[in-house]
């Protein structure tokens, strides 16, 4: 039980390039976020999913796009990255459902865009 | 808006000392929750708090949400360096499917 993956871990990318975060859990959930974390900033929703094939914007959407065709995947992409968008981003999943938004976290994907 | 606010954002004591830490908001949360997040690793779930009042208790941690539910605290006691981390809480935002508001976090630094 892995719980929730995410690929890859680091990453460097050239401003205006693309690229692709995935986030895979093989808990069953029907929720699940991407997050980015910026010093000073805090944990700021980007996408959320409430189940497979939906997806909506959370607090921070500019700049990305999200996919969830299967349930235990969630996809971010970027399709031109900006030094704006250098940041920690995390995966997390849950059941959903009042009382049941405890989240389950990914380890985290360290991007740097130069 | 609602918006969580963490005090202190920083904490640097010696292990054995006692802590509290606390997460407030003008708002009320349907539920509390606290996460303890290491270096490089993401955020871990310690609890959920529900009811306004409750008090739950983790080995030397203890949660309490507010009787109101728009406030919580998190009481270390006798820390140790193992409970070094930032500590976010998020408090369930009613309406938005699911969609946590996380605080800022505290930064603790426990030294031996």
């Amino acid at each position: 039980n892995a719980g929730v993956t995410q690929t890859p871990k680091f990453r460097v990318l050239k401003t205006g390039q693309s690229m692709t975060l995935l986030c895979a859990q093989d808990m069953n959930h029907e929720y699940m976020y991407w997050y980015r974390q910026d010093p000073g900033m805090g944990l700021r929703l980007i996408h959320y999913s409430v189940g497979e094939g939906t997806t909506a914007k959370g607090e921070v959407p500019d700049g990305y796009n999200v996919s969830r065709l299967k349930k235990q995947n969630f996809l971010l992409g970027l399709e031109s990255a900006a030094p704006s968008q250098t940041s920690v981003y995390f995966c997390a999943s849950s059941w959903g459902g009042t009382f049941s938004y405890e989240q389950y976290f990914g380890p985290g994907t360290r991007l740097t865009v130069t | 808006t609602q918006l969580l606010e963490q005090s202190p954002q920083f904490l640097s004591i010696q292990e054995g000392e006692n802590l509290t830490v606390y997460c407030n908001s003008s708002s009320v949360f349907s539920s509390l929750q606290w996460y303890r997040q290491e270096p490089g690793e993401g955020p871990v779930l310690l609890v959920t708090v529900v009811t306004g009042g409750e008090v739950k208790k983790l080995k030397r941690l203890t949660f309490q949400f507010g009787d109101a539910r728009k406030d919580s605290s998190l009481h270390i006691t006798a820390a140790q360096p193992g409970d070094t981390g930032l500590y976010l809480c998020a408090g369930e935002d009613r309406g938005s499917q699911g969609n946590l508001i996380f605080g800022k976090g505290t930064k603790l630094s426990v030294k031996p």
